[in-house]
């Protein structure tokens, strides 16, 4: 199983809303990342997990609450989010260490704030 | 910091030959990776370098100069199915556990 599994695939909530994305994977990585990815941009890192504890936080807004419940589980917690939140968001996992720790990256979830 | 630097856009015609170069800046270095995104999905992992030299897989190959912060990724016989957004990231350490940091990607197109 090389599956990183998100849902769900498309969310639109209002701005008084909280909702929660959820991201899944069994392949026994250590590291879990969520990025943010705009139209036409690149994936912007958000927050990367390390053996279930928060490691970096990239300046993200307290509107975002990341949360990992244990090692095949990451969670984003959203409230009172803006329109401009409205991106896709991508859960990806690897391996810990050196070497070619390559990331898997889920489908994503298509976020649209109303 | 990090500065990850890719041409935004080219353009190539079927079966040929692209080179998309990328050029990094950051803290530290842990490899470097290309990965290819189509328009509306998930990244998809293409290629690792982490010594310099050429690393071949298939159609697709990446270089490595560490010394010179540069990286390319060369694509052969060229497809339609090709055309998609190649990000270059770079893994750094930090916090003591490692990241990655994605270029700005670029949108490859190829035409008939």
């Amino acid at each position: 199983d090389t599956e990183v599994t998100q849902t769900p695939k498309h969310l639109v909530m209002g701005m008084t809303n909280k909702k929660s994305l959820k991201c899944e994977q069994h392949m026994g990585h250590r590291a879990m990342y969520w990025y943010k990815q705009k139209a036409k941009k690149p994936p912007e890192l958000m927050f990367v997990y390390s053996y279930e504890k928060l490691s970096i936080n990239e300046s993200v807004p307290s509107r975002f609450s990341p949360e990992c419940p244990n090692s095949s589980l990451l969670n984003l917690h959203l409230h009172a989010l803006q329109p401009e939140d409205s991106a896709l968001y991508l859960c990806a996992s690897s391996l810990q260490g050196v070497g070619n720790t390559e990331a898997f990256f889920g489908q994503g979830t298509r976020l649209t704030v109303v | 910091g990090q500065n990850i630097d890719q041409p935004t856009e080219m353009t190539a015609t079927e079966g040929a030959i692209v080179q998309i170069n990328c050029t990094y800046q950051t803290s530290g270095f842990n490899g470097l990776f290309w990965y290819q995104q189509h328009a509306g999905e998930a990244p998809t992992f293409l290629s690792y370098n982490v010594l310099d030299g050429l690393e071949e897989k298939g159609r697709f190959s990446s270089f490595l100069s560490r010394s010179k912060g540069y990286s390319y990724l060369l694509l052969k016989e060229l497809q339609m199915k090709d055309s998609a957004s190649y990000l270059c990231a770079v893994k750094d350490s930090g916090a003591g556990s490692y990241q990655l940091t994605f270029g700005k990607g670029t949108k490859l197109s190829v035409i008939p």
